[in-house]
C-alpha cells in the first residue's frame, strides 16, 4: 500500500499572503508527482506533471518543487488571492502500476 | 471543463435500484479510469481501461460494473448499492497509461 501523505489539511490565509503545502511520498519505485487544483464543484485541473529530482516548475504565481531522494515535494503560492481558494492534490505515479495515488489534498481558503 | 463530461452530475437512489453513471471524453484518449472519492478520503482508483480493454480493477465489489464501448465513453452500472457507497465518483482519461490525466466535474451519488 502506498502512503501519500498532504499537509496541512487546510490553510485560510489573508489576501497577498505567500503560502506552501507538502506532500509525502515514497522515495522508492518513483515514476512521477502529479499536483492537481480542484475547485468546488468543478473538475479537478492538472498543475504540474514532475519527474526529475531537483525539478522546479512554475505556472504565474504558483511553483513547485521536487525531492525525489527524501520523497516529498513542495507547492507554493505566492500573493495568494480569492481565485486561489481550492483543494490541492498530489499523486504519486510509479514506475510499475502507471496509476496515480492520491493525497488527501489541502484544502486553501483566501480572504480579503 | 468540456474535454471530459460525466452525466448525472447528482444521483439519488435506493439500494434496490439500478442506474447508470456516464463519462465521455472528448480528447482523443486512449485511457480511461473511474475514481471514488469518500468523505475525508483520498481519491480511490475503481477501474482502468486501455483501448477499450479492463487493465484494472482495483478490488471493487461486483454490485459496481464498468462498461468501456469504445475509448471515448465509459459506464459505471450499479446495482443494489449500499449506503456506504454514497460518495463523488469521478472519471479521468488520458492519453496513454502514463502521464497527466483529465477529469471530469463527477457524479455526487447518495444510496438512501
Amino acid at each position: 500500500i502506498l502512503n501519500v501523505e498532504q499537509s496541512p489539511q487546510s490553510l485560510h490565509v489573508q489576501e497577498g499572503d505567500s503560502t506552501n503545502f507538502t506532500c509525502s511520498f515514497p522515495s522508492s519505485n518513483f515514476y512521477a508527482l502529479h499536483w492537481y487544483r480542484w475547485e468546488t464543484a468543478k473538475s479537478p485541473e492538472a498543475l504540474f506533471v514532475m519527474t526529475l529530482n531537483g525539478d522546479e516548475k512554475k505556472k504565474g504565481r504558483i511553483s513547485a518543487t521536487l525531492n525525489t531522494k527524501e520523497g516529498y515535494s513542495y507547492l507554493y503560492i505566492k500573493g495568494s488571492q480569492p481565485e486561489d481558494s481550492a483543494t490541492y492534490l498530489c499523486a504519486f505515479e510509479t514506475g510499475t502500476a502507471s496509476k496515480l495515488t492520491f493525497g488527501t489534498g489541502t484544502r486553501l481558503q483566501v480572504t480579503l | 471543463e468540456t474535454g471530459v463530461t460525466q452525466t448525472p452530475r447528482h444521483l439519488v437512489m435506493g439500494m434496490t435500484n439500478k442506474k447508470s453513471l456516464k463519462c465521455e471524453q472528448h480528447l482523443g484518449h486512449n485511457a480511461m479510469y473511474w475514481y471514488k472519492q469518500s468523505a475525508k478520503k483520498p481519491l480511490e482508483l475503481m477501474f482502468v481501461y486501455n483501448f477499450k480493454e479492463q487493465t484494472e480493477n482495483n478490488s471493487v465489489p461486483s454490485r459496481f460494473s464498468p462498461e468501456c464501448p469504445n475509448s471515448s465513453h465509459l459506464f459505471l452500472h450499479l446495482h443494489t448499492l449500499q449506503p456506504e457507497d454514497s460518495a463523488l465518483y469521478l472519471c479521468a482519461s488520458s492519453q496513454d497509461l502514463a502521464g497527466e490525466q483529465f477529469f471530469g466535474p463527477g457524479t455526487r451519488l447518495t444510496v438512501l
